[in-house]
């Protein structure tokens, strides 16, 4: 069945430092792979998204990555701020079958002051 | 506001209970989704909606959980004979419909669903 994978569960960064989130996913029909951000007691909120005919995508401090070969893509987060501290969740999704969404199960991110 | 909402946002009920959750998805959208998320796990999709149309339903879904969205505006899940592993945050989300889809789910801050 369709699958994401996501990987640290958990990540401390020193603030200034970069962030890296690595996901795998195993549907190959999935041609749409968003990030969301959840902070305590909110609902996931959409804060970069990549579709499947480009390799990368950067908006401000934040970047993403995907390699459709190898069905993987990132999260790059540079300069980090206490303020980046949150869960992150990849996702994968398809654009026929109403963008049903599968979520990885997230990363705890922590920024040091 | 013009965000999704959702109803109540926590609810206790004892075991064997029925329970309900209302959401009323961002108005011009389309498609209203349904997840369940519990601690350290990311949202799992339930089932989701375009307009009235019940269009998926996840196979991990019980027999006891039901989701209406009538005029297709509003949705509504209901869980029937509640257990404890029912005990999750309920999320609702909603989208814009086909021809101006971008696929960005646009989530509710979720009804906390704790069965005693």
């Amino acid at each position: 069945g369709e699958n994401v994978e996501q990987h640290p569960s958990t990540l401390s960064v020193q603030e200034g430092d970069s962030a890296v989130i690595k996901c795998t996913y195993s549907d190959s029909a999935s041609n749409y792979f968003p990030w969301y951000k959840q902070e305590l007691g909110k609902g996931p909120q959409l804060i970069i998204d990549i579709r499947s005919n480009v390799g990368e995508k950067k908006d401000q401090r934040i970047a993403v990555t995907l390699n459709k070969t190898a069905k993987h893509f990132s999260l790059h987060i540079t300069e980090t701020q206490p303020e980046d501290s949150a869960v992150y969740f990849c996702a994968a999704s398809r654009n026929t079958g109403g963008f049903k969404t599968i979520f990885g199960a997230g990363t705890r991110l922590f920024v040091k002051a | 506001d013009t965000g999704v909402s959702q109803d109540p946002r926590h609810k206790i009920t004892k075991r064997g209970q029925n329970v309900t959750f209302r959401c009323d998805p961002i108005s011009e959208h389309n498609r209203l989704y349904w997840y369940r998320q519990t601690l350290g796990q990311g949202p799992e999709f339930l089932t989701y909606f375009q307009n009235e149309a019940q269009l998926e339903k996840s196979r991990l879904l019980s027999d006891r959980f039901s989701a209406e969205r009538p005029k297709g505006s509003f949705s509504t899940l209901e869980i029937q004979r509640t257990e404890q592993g029912d005990s999750a945050m309920y999320l609702c989300a909603s989208s814009i419909g086909l021809g101006q889809n971008t696929g960005e789910l646009f989530f509710g801050e979720g009804s906390r669903l704790t069965v005693l």
